[in-house]
């Protein structure tokens, strides 16, 4: 079956510019993450979306960041007046309640 | 404040030696610990993972080995292949295999021919 798709696969932007990345779960998958990966790094959290629940907000860096989704479809992670900083690649996780996070390919982001 | 720590960060093996990969942690409310398998330019790839009532978890070639008394656990590769050459990372959460994963810094794994 699909796995977890997202786009686009890569962004060149510049500083000071919003971007939106934009991630497809595996269906029925109730569970969706954001995790960002700076180069040579560990994935570090950012936030977490479970059904209705609120969502963990707690890793988001700044209010540059946020995200939305919509029902247990798609999500978009928004961070506003990029910063160079913000380089890095973002990823996607889903799951189902029964088993691990899967994840996507990822969004390769470069802040100009 | 660094709560999953990952060693060594680089690792050299002949094919068909052992690779083994450490993590230690911090906090004793994680109670589930996966291993992730990253190629250059893909997504982490779920490789095996354990929760805290078992010592250690087998699957084909890849063991977890747990230690919950010494907050430590490891991943060993039985009879390396060069196709393992890659990055691993290990990781940790508090509600099971549902809550945010914290992530160790990732070892960078090559296995010569």
């Amino acid at each position: 079956g699909a796995g977890v798709s997202q786009s686009p696969s890569n962004k060149v932007t510049e500083k000071g510019k919003d971007v939106e990345l934009r991630c497809d779960p595996i269906s029925g998958h109730t569970a969706l993450y954001w995790y960002r990966q700076r180069l040579g790094q560990g994935l570090e959290f950012l936030i977490y979306f479970q059904g209705n629940s609120a969502p963990d907000k707690s890793g988001l860096p700044s209010d540059r960041f946020s995200a939305e989704r919509t029902g247990e479809s798609v999500s978009t992670l928004t961070i506003q007046r990029t910063q160079q900083e913000d380089s890095a690649v973002y990823l996607c996780a889903s799951s189902p309640t029964s088993d691990g996070q899967y994840f996507g390919p990822g969004t390769r982001l470069t802040v100009l | 404040q660094q709560q999953v720590k990952q060693s060594p960060q680089s690792l050299i093996v002949q094919k068909g030696g052992i690779s083994i990969i450490n993590c230690a942690y911090e906090n004793t409310a994680f109670d589930y610990f996966p291993w992730y398998q990253q190629f250059p330019g893909k997504g982490p790839a779920l490789l095996i993972a354990i929760r805290p009532d078992v010592s250690e978890k087998k699957e084909g070639r890849f063991t977890i080995s747990f230690n919950k008394s010494a907050k430590q656990f490891s991943l060993h590769i039985m009879d390396s292949q060069p196709g393992d050459s890659a990055t691993y990372f290990c990781a940790a959460s508090k509600n099971g295999n549902t809550g945010k994963l914290i992530f160790g810094q990732g070892t960078t794994l090559q296995v010569k021919p």
